[in-house]
Order: structure tokens, then sequence, then C-alpha cells
């Protein structure tokens, strides 16, 4: 079975700090990965997903990820946040076995202060 | 357009009552899902449907009855709920291949519901 793996649980940043934000999987097959943001009363739209090519994907509002398949991890980056930022952020993966469900990570609360 | 709707937002029911969620999305997506997420906690998935067929149940308690009426609607009807079944009810939607796990699911805003 899958799994996903976020250590960071809670991130407080300034504002034009730059974010990334840790995303490990288990999962020995070829996986589609996603991120997917969730603004405070929002719903879950999604921020990028990789599913093979270039490892460095880049998504809306100047988010990138970029998947380290030796490291099975997924990351997420963005070189300078802004208040609008602050969300929680969560990890998924879907093992590419025909199985068509998503399994989320624990997800990461970021903060970023003005 | 990538929208799916649910209704209600908000849902308050006793333990005894009987209600339905409802799902809709018009993007000709052929696989709808039920995911549940408590508070400061993940989505975790409860049931798929792939064709209007139920493909994956992640061992839901009968309680929830999952409802796929055709291919734009997905239903969850809920009877003799729990307190700790209080949650966020979200629906999602995909692309379907066949043979194919390649696709991406746009999620609705979710159902509020408090069991009473």
């Amino acid at each position: 079975a899958q799994s996903v793996s976020q250590h960071n649980h809670h991130v407080i940043l300034s504002e034009a700090a730059s974010l990334e934000l840790g995303c490990n999987y288990s999962y020995g097959g070829t996986v589609n990965l996603f991120w997917y943001v969730q603004y405070p009363g929002q719903h879950l739209q999604l921020l990028l997903k990789y599913f093979s090519g270039d490892p460095l994907v880049k998504g809306i509002k100047g988010f990138e990820a970029e998947f380290i398949k030796s490291k099975f991890s997924f990351n997420l980056r963005k070189p300078s946040v802004q208040w609008s930022d602050t969300a929680e952020y969560f990890c998924a993966v879907n093992a590419n076995t025909g199985r068509r469900a998503l399994t989320f990570g624990s997800g990461t609360r970021l903060q970023v202060q003005p | 357009d990538t929208e799916v709707t649910q209704t209600p937002k908000h849902l308050v029911m006793g333990m005894t009552n009987k209600k339905s969620l409802k799902c809709e999305q018009h993007m000709g997506h052929r696989a709808m899902y039920w995911y549940k997420q408590k508070a400061k906690k993940p989505p975790e998935l409860m049931f798929v449907y792939s064709y209007e067929k139920l493909s994956i149940n992640e061992s839901v308690p009968s309680r929830f009855s999952p409802e796929c009426p055709n291919s734009s609607l997905l239903n969850l009807h809920l009877h003799a709920l729990q307190p700790e079944d209080s949650a966020l009810y979200l629906c999602a939607s995909s692309h379907e291949g066949r043979g194919s796990s390649t696709d991406t699911q746009y999620f609705g805003p979710g159902t509020r519901l408090t069991v009473l």
C-alpha cells in the first residue's frame, strides 16, 4: 500500500521568504503526484501535478515542485511567499495501478505573516 | 470549466434522521468520489464510482449509502449517523480511461455535516 509523509506540520514564514514543503511517499512502482491547497473556508484546489517527463513541474500561483525518484520525494517550492498563500497544503499520491484513489499526506499548515 | 458542485453547504441532523448529500459535475467525467475530512486532517477516501458503478468501498459503515444515478450526479444517503460522523464530506470527479489512473481529481467545496 502507498503512503505519504509530510514532515512539516506547521510552517510560519514572513512575506517574501522562500518556501519548501517536504513530501515523501512510499511505493515502489510508478506514481502520479499532486499538490493540493486548501485556503481557509475554501475547497481543495490543484496546485500542480506530476505524471511523467520533466521532474520539475510548475503550477499555479508561482509554485513548483521537483520529483526526485531516488529519494521518493516531491517537494513543493515557492521563491517568495505572500500573505495570501496562508493555507493548508496537501501532497497526494496515486499509484499507477489502476486503483483510482488518492492517498493524502497529513497536510502542512502554512502561515504567512505580513 | 472544472467545477464540482455540492449541496447543501451545511447540514445539521439528528442521529435518527435520514438525509442526502448531492454532488454534480458537467465536465464529462466518468469517475466520481466521496471523501471524508475531519478537522485538521487530510481527506480520506470513502467510495469510488467508475462509469456509474461502485468500484471502491473503503469499508465504510452501511449507515453511509452512495448512489450514482447518472454520469453527472453522485449522492450520499445518510441514515442513523453518529456524532463522530460529523465532518466535511468532499466530492471529486476525474476523467476515466479504462485501465488508466493518470487522471486528476477535481474537488467540490464540500458539505459540512454536524450530527447531534
